[in-house]
């Protein structure tokens, strides 16, 4: 069973701090990885979708990178502001080639105090 | 731009009774999914659906579960005799092609309290 893991469990930085957290997924059969931003009460964001090994994503102050062979992906925000404060997820989809079923971390909770 | 919607956001329900949670997931996705977070665990998939039928679903989904796609623009969640471990947080999703390296794009969610 396909399992994704997330560290660390929570993060309070200050304003201004860059930060960065991991997710850790088997290497075996990768097939994608994708990111997502979730605010309570809201609808979880699509961040990223990585597919090729040393892939690097960029949106604004947010950037991720991923490592097929090794198992992992970092996510990076670059200047944290209050507003990005949130649950960052990584999911890795299930099974074979072309299945839709995505299995999700555990998360990284987010707090950045102004 | 365009979202997947979900009704209720907040359903509080006694234990044994059915529940339909609604979604309307974006209008030229071909792709449904529903996923669960019970308080404090990782979001767990439960079932996808295509050209209206299961394509897959969990072993959580089982015969208490049902999905349905009743006209051009919902996708229904029905939870029959309603337990406790019931309570969740549940999303709905749709992709447009549902292939691994497609987006799945979430709605808000429905709390479902179960007493």
């Amino acid at each position: 069973i396909l399992n994704v893991e997330q560290s660390p469990q929570s993060l309070h930085v200050q304003e201004g701090d860059s930060t960065n957290f991991t997710c850790s997924f088997p290497s075996s059969n990768f097939y994608a990885l994708h990111w997502y931003r979730w605010e309570t009460a809201k609808s979880p964001e699509a961040l990223f979708v990585m597919t090729l090994n040393g892939d690097e994503k960029k949106k604004g102050r947010i950037s991720a990178t991923l490592n097929t062979k090794e198992g992992y992906s970092y996510l990076y925000i670059k200047g944290s502001q209050p507003e990005d404060s949130a649950t960052y997820l990584c999911a890795s989809p299930h099974g074979s080639g072309n299945t839709g079923k995505l299995i999700f971390g555990q998360g990284t909770t987010l707090q950045v105090k102004p | 731009e365009p979202e997947v919607t979900q009704t209720p956001s907040h359903q509080v329900t006694q234990m044994g009774q059915e529940v339909i949670l609604r979604c309307v997931p974006i209008s030229n996705h071909l792709y449904f999914y529903w996923y669960r977070q019970i308080l404090g665990q990782k979001v767990e998939f439960l079932v996808s659906f295509y050209n209206n039928e299961i394509s897959e679903k969990s072993e959580i989904f089982d015969d208490q579960f049902s999905v349905e796609r009743p006209d051009g623009s919902n996708f229904t969640l029905k939870i029959r005799s309603t337990k406790l471990e019931d309570s969740a947080m549940y999303f709905c999703a749709s992709s447009r092609q549902g292939a691994s390296t497609d987006t799945q794009y979430f709605g808000p969610g429905t709390r479902l309290t179960v007493l």
